[in-house]
């Protein structure tokens, strides 16, 4: 079964409004939670680490202001689009590490943000 | 960080085996090798993880030579819902979570 949720799955807004993302993980505990960005027909870009209790790390190019990142619980990790515009119209998607024998990497389902 | 490079696509046909081979070759020794599978507008789903030699599961199997410069996705009898691309990390321990281009496999009846 999933072990990651994201919330919601689609999204769509004004332009200059801020979205919410919202990622869980299910039955474990994640203290380090990655955020990723999909363009049409692209691969995944990382743009940022997030550990719970503490900043996230952004890949280089990623503004922090306009992606805030907030891992306060070990089951919670959000991403705000602040002030979004039509460019930020995305394919968002986070994964957590579960560590049993190996570290292996799970995706949530990914929400697609359109912004008009 | 290791790098991976794959083949950008590939075509097949219902009911045959089909082998995508990824290259990594700085692959650092705590390094594991993970494929995963992505359809359109989904995350990508987990698919087989190993190390050395040969890994296989109910859906896959996975060969990585002894030098594991590389290593090799082999799907026995792929069907239509098999159409997707697919992707190989290398890495350990959190780090190097990057995506390459993927391999994007097209199933034909």
């Amino acid at each position: 079964g999933a072990v990651v949720s994201q919330h919601p799955s689609w999204v769509i807004c004004k332009s200059g409004t801020s979205v919410k993302i919202e990622c869980r993980s299910l039955d474990f505990q994640a203290t380090t939670m990655f955020w990723y960005r999909q363009f049409p027909k692209q691969s995944l870009m990382l743009m940022a680490t997030s550990n719970e209790g503490s900043k996230a790390t952004y890949e280089q190019g990623v503004e922090k202001d306009k992606f805030l990142i907030n891992h306060a619980s070990l089951t919670l990790s959000t991403l705000t689009v602040t002030s979004a515009h039509p460019e930020d119209s995305s394919f968002y998607i986070c994964s957590t590490i579960r560590s049993t024998s190996v570290e292996t990497q799970y995706f949530g389902p990914g929400t697609r943000l359109l912004v008009l | 960080l290791a790098k991976t490079t794959q083949p950008i696509s590939m075509d097949s046909y219902e009911g045959q085996e089909v082998n995508i081979t990824c290259s990594h070759n700085n692959i650092a020794t705590n390094d594991y090798i993970t494929w995963y599978q992505q359809f359109p507008s989904q995350g990508p789903r987990f698919i087989i993880q190993g190390y050395k030699t040969k890994v296989t599961n109910e859906v896959a199997s996975l060969f990585i030579p002894a030098d594991r410069k590389s290593s090799t996705l082999s799907l026995p009898r792929v069907s239509l819902s098999d159409t997707a691309v697919y992707y190989c990390l290398v890495g350990a321990r959190n780090n190097d979570m990057r995506f390459g281009a993927g391999t994007r496999l097209t199933v034909k009846p």
